[in-house]
């Protein structure tokens, strides 16, 4: 099965900028999307197919695309940004082809 | 707006067998696929099928295969997910996610219903 690899903890404090990253073999050849998941609600999509903001994500959430890591940047982090985020990938090829990353908890400080 | 709306909290003997609805509305049910998608007790987020609701197809993960069975009713707008010979790690919130495409593959997953907490316990 395709593995996604998140660092577990990320910390940054309020009004700095926060990156996490997801690695996989051959990232470029799916379409990443990112979750956030605050403690007891279901994951909301943040960015999708790489780079796309869903409406109602504030702008300062973005994704990017380097080699075979894709990052979640969140610019001038707020409290309200203290989350779980996965990013996931659909792998049409796989037994498994729905898949995410382990999630990396952001922390602020 | 699209609602997903699921049963509630449902307890469970090990070896017995649950189903989970997933209610949907505010939109065309036929046109999007729908996933469920699992979290075990302070875990992450595993996948573990689909269904096509206009066709009653699904794709499953391998490792469910056997146990999980996913089904839809068009009248009502539902789709279920039963899963069987439960264990207790399978002590879960199971959520329904909504295609953000329509009759699409690859998509994200825009719209997630609340989550369904199912407990295996003798």
């Amino acid at each position: 099965s395709y593995v996604l690899t998140q660092p577990p903890f990320v910390s940054v404090a309020p009004g700095k900028t926060a990156r996490i990253s997801c690695g996989g073999n051959n990232l470029g050849t799916y379409s990443v999307q990112w979750y956030q998941q605050k403690p007891g609600q279901a994951p909301v999509l943040v960015v999708g197919d790489d780079t796309n903001r869903p409406s109602g994500i504030p702008d300062r959430f973005s994704g990017s695309f380097s080699g075979n890591t894709a990052t979640l940047t969140i610019n001038r982090v707020e409290a309200g940004d203290e989350a779980d985020y996965y990013c996931q990938v659909w792998v049409d090829t796989s037994d498994h082809p729905g898949v995410f990353g382990g999630g990396t908890k952001l922390t602020v400080l | 707006q699209v609602q997903l709306v699921q049963s509630g909290v449902d307890m469970k003997k090990p070896g017995a067998s649950v189903k989970v609805s997933c209610q949907a509305s505010g939109y065309t049910f036929t046109d999007y696929f729908l996933h469920w998608v699992r979290q075990a007790p302070g875990q992450g987020l595993e996948w573990m099928g689909r269904i096509n609701p206009k066709t009653g197809g699904t794709r499953l993960a391998q490792k469910f295969q056997g146990r999980l069975r996913l089904t839809r009713d068009m009248s009502s707008a539902t789709v279920y997910m039963g899963l069987s010979s439960l264990k207790s790690d399978d002590t879960a919130v199971y959520y329904c996610a909504r295609d953000f495409y329509a009759a699409g593959s690859n998509s994200p997953w825009g719209d997630w219903g609340q989550g369904t907490l199912v407990i295996v316990s003798s």
